[in-house]
């Protein structure tokens, strides 16, 4: 079955320092792949997405690029501010047959320090 | 604001009580789906549906179901409520067309006493 393996956190960084979270998957078929952000008492909100391998997924100032030969889609962000305190989720869509579900990560806590 | 709604925002209710969670997907989505998210188990998926049918299913008690109405707003039935049952459930919509990307609601946080 799929599955996705995000590195485990916690992880604190320093505002302006570079951000790396890990994220490898195993899927049948040609997956979609995603990124999502949960602040603080919220729920999760779509972050970036990649439909095919090479594609690299980008919204404020995050970056992932969907690595087909390694099986990765690492989140990166150049410079982080406190306000990118949250836990980040890495997911699949399988395109393939009638069910769509996503698979996700168990979610990396992301604290960022003045 | 995802377009997904979703009520009440929290229940505080008793063990053996019976709750029923509501959701509205976004304009146009015809997927539903339910997720539970707990501390020890993280973000587990329930089950999906797709203009009306059930379409998938995940790690659902079968004290738990749910249903998708002709106006694709979808409720939660979760019975005999254990102790264990306390988390943040959520619900998302997804358009019909690929990648499928989910958008999901605030959540409701259920608490049972």
């Amino acid at each position: 079955g799929n599955s996705v393996t995000q590195m485990e956190g916690p992880v604190t960084l320093s505002e302006e320092a570079f951000l790396t979270i890990n994220c490898t998957y195993t899927a049948t078929g040609y997956p979609s792949l995603f990124w999502y952000v949960q602040y603080p008492g919220e729920g999760l909100q779509l972050l970036l997405k990649a439909t095919k391998a090479d594609d690299k997924g980008s919204n404020k100032g995050f970056e992932a690029t969907y690595r087909k030969e390694t099986t990765s889609f690492h989140l990166e962000k150049g410079s982080v501010q406190v306000s990118d305190s949250a836990v980040y989720f890495c997911a699949l869509s399988d395109r393939r047959g009638s069910n769509y579900k996503l698979t996700f990560g168990k979610g990396t806590l992301l604290t960022v320090n003045p | 604001d995802s377009g997904v709604t979703q009520t009440p925002k929290h229940l505080i209710t008793a063990t053996g009580q019976r709750v029923t969670l509501r959701c509205s997907p976004r304009s146009g989505d015809l997927s539903v789906y339910w997720y539970q998210q707990s501390l020890d188990q993280g973000l587990q998926f329930l089950i999906q549906y797709y203009n009306g049918e059930e379409r998938a299913k995940g790690n659902i008690l079968e004290r738990f179901s749910a249903q998708q109405f002709p106006d694709l707003h979808s409720e939660l039935n979760l019975s005999s409520l254990e102790l264990g049952d306390s988390a943040l459930y959520f619900c998302a919509s997804s358009p019909t067309a690929p990648p499928y990307e989910q958008y999901f609601g605030p959540g409701t946080r259920l608490t049972v006493t």
